[in-house]
């Protein structure tokens, strides 16, 4: 079983400030995805990283993916209100057709 | 469709009963998964279908779950003898061909409560 972990669990910070947050694994994943999750929808795909040490940039959003594809981190920097939300990162098995879920990060952006 | 439609969006239900979830997806997508979300959780796979045919079945959680997609578009969990721990959203998502690259489309979920 591919277990994954993210930290930290909550975040509550300032509209204008940087932050990061981690997804950690002991296992390789073939991809790994992360979406954003708003109150009552599902989860939608920011991002796909596939080879290991990408860097994906998506706005103010930065993710990498681990030289070792076990690990992943998204930076978001000037944070808004707008991007309050449950970050999830999914990493996926060997076949790439069925992907686990973080627990997720929680992320509130206060004005 | 646009997007990838479940209904109904809550369901209440008494335990013991029987309930089924559906779940239409993107049209085209040849894949569909359901996934559970227990409060302050990540969506847990249960499974996935290629086509017709459940390709990965090995998250249900017993025999009591029960999925089918008989024209391999819209999909129907069933849950027999429903249990007030089967309370959750249960979210559904498509891909276009299930390699998982290109990401999944999930629906807004089903909110299940068994009382």
């Amino acid at each position: 079983t591919q277990l994954l972990k993210q930290s930290p669990q909550f975040l509550s910070i300032q509209e204008g400030e940087n932050l990061t947050v981690y997804c950690n694994s002991s296992s390789v994943f073939s991809s790994l995805q992360w979406y954003r999750q708003e109150p009552g929808e599902g989860p939608v795909l920011l991002v796909t990283v596939v080879t290991g040490g990408e860097v994906k940039k998506l706005k103010r959003l930065t993710f990498q993916f681990g030289d070792a594809r076990k690990d992943s981190s998204l930076h978001i920097t000037a944070a808004q209100t707008g991007d309050t939300g449950l970050y999830l990162c999914a990493g996926a098995d060997n076949y790439g057709q069925n992907f686990v879920f973080g627990p997720g990060t929680r992320l509130s952006v206060l004005p | 469709g646009a997007g990838v439609s479940q209904t109904p969006s809550n369901k209440v239900t008494e335990k013991g009963k029987y309930v089924e979830l559906r779940c239409d997806p993107i049209s085209g997508h040849t894949a569909l998964y359901w996934y559970r979300q227990s409060l302050g959780q990540g969506p847990e796979f249960l499974i996935y279908f290629q086509g017709t045919g459940a390709a990965d079945d090995s998250g249900l959680p017993n025999d009591r779950f029960f999925a089918v997609r008989p024209e391999g578009s819209v999909s129907t969990l069933k849950i027999q003898r429903t249990e007030r721990g089967d309370s959750a959203v249960y979210l559904c998502a498509s891909s276009l061909t299930g390699q998982g690259g290109g990401g999944y489309t999930f629906g807004s979920g089903t909110r299940l409560t068994v009382v």
